[in-house]
């Protein structure tokens, strides 16, 4: 079945970059997404993309795809301590109902 | 900015009762889904809801779960007879393309 990895933890000093990293394995995802979940709080679509993309930048966010290798990454740039949060990598594909599948989540720890 | 919404944001029951979990989907939207998360663990799929009835459903959707639209703007998900290990956030979304999630009901089951 769909499989989606993601390290479990990332720490940064504020104003710098973040990028957090994620695989997955079903090769036809359609939709890649990045959703973020602050503690006690529900899940925020931060963006996605397409799998016919390669890269998405939206504001402080970049999204780059790699589906030769199913890597999938978001750089958040001149991070902030409100950016500290729980970030999931998921994915969905064209067949069935496009169900979501989770990666275990990134937790980023912003250093002032 | 158009949101799902979810109706009790917390629900603590005790094991045995019945539970009824509430969702608004975005008003434009015609795929319906629930989730849950158990502490620390992944989000999982539940079930996905579509034209009035369940499209899929996962292992974990067993019979004491339904899902219901009773009316054009409510989606609920109802536990009948609830379990300890039923304690988790559950999570609704709705979409017409992308996937869009409310804030969570946390269910816990005492």
């Amino acid at each position: 079945g769909e499989d989606v990895e993601q390290s479990l933890f990332l720490s940064v000093r504020e104003g710098d970059s973040s990028v957090i990293n994620c695989t997955y394995t079903d090769s036809s995802s359609t939709y890649l997404y990045w959703y973020k979940q602050e503690p006690g709080a529900g899940l925020q679509l931060l963006t996605y993309i397409f799998s016919n993309m390669d890269m998405k930048q939206d504001q402080r966010l970049t999204v780059l795809l790699n589906k030769k290798d199913k890597h999938l990454s978001l750089r958040i740039a001149d991070t902030q301590t409100g950016d500290s949060a729980i970030y999931f990598c998921a994915e969905s594909n064209s067949g069935g109902y496009q169900k979501v599948t989770f990666g275990t989540g990134t937790k980023l720890q912003v250093i002032p | 900015e158009p949101e799902v919404t979810q109706t009790p944001s917390h629900q603590v029951t005790q094991m045995g009762q019945e539970v009824i979990l509430r969702c608004v989907p975005i008003s434009n939207h015609l795929y319906f889904y629930w989730y849950r998360q158990i502490l620390g663990q992944k989000v999982e799929f539940l079930v996905s809801f579509y034209n009035n009835e369940i499209s899929e459903k996962s292992e974990i959707f067993d019979d004491q779960f339904s899902v219901e639209r009773p009316d054009g703007s409510n989606f609920t998900l109802k536990i009948r007879s609830t379990k300890l290990e039923d304690s988790a956030m559950y999570f609704c979304a709705s979409r017409v393309s992308e996937q869009y999630f409310g804030p969570g009901t946390r269910l816990t089951v005492t």
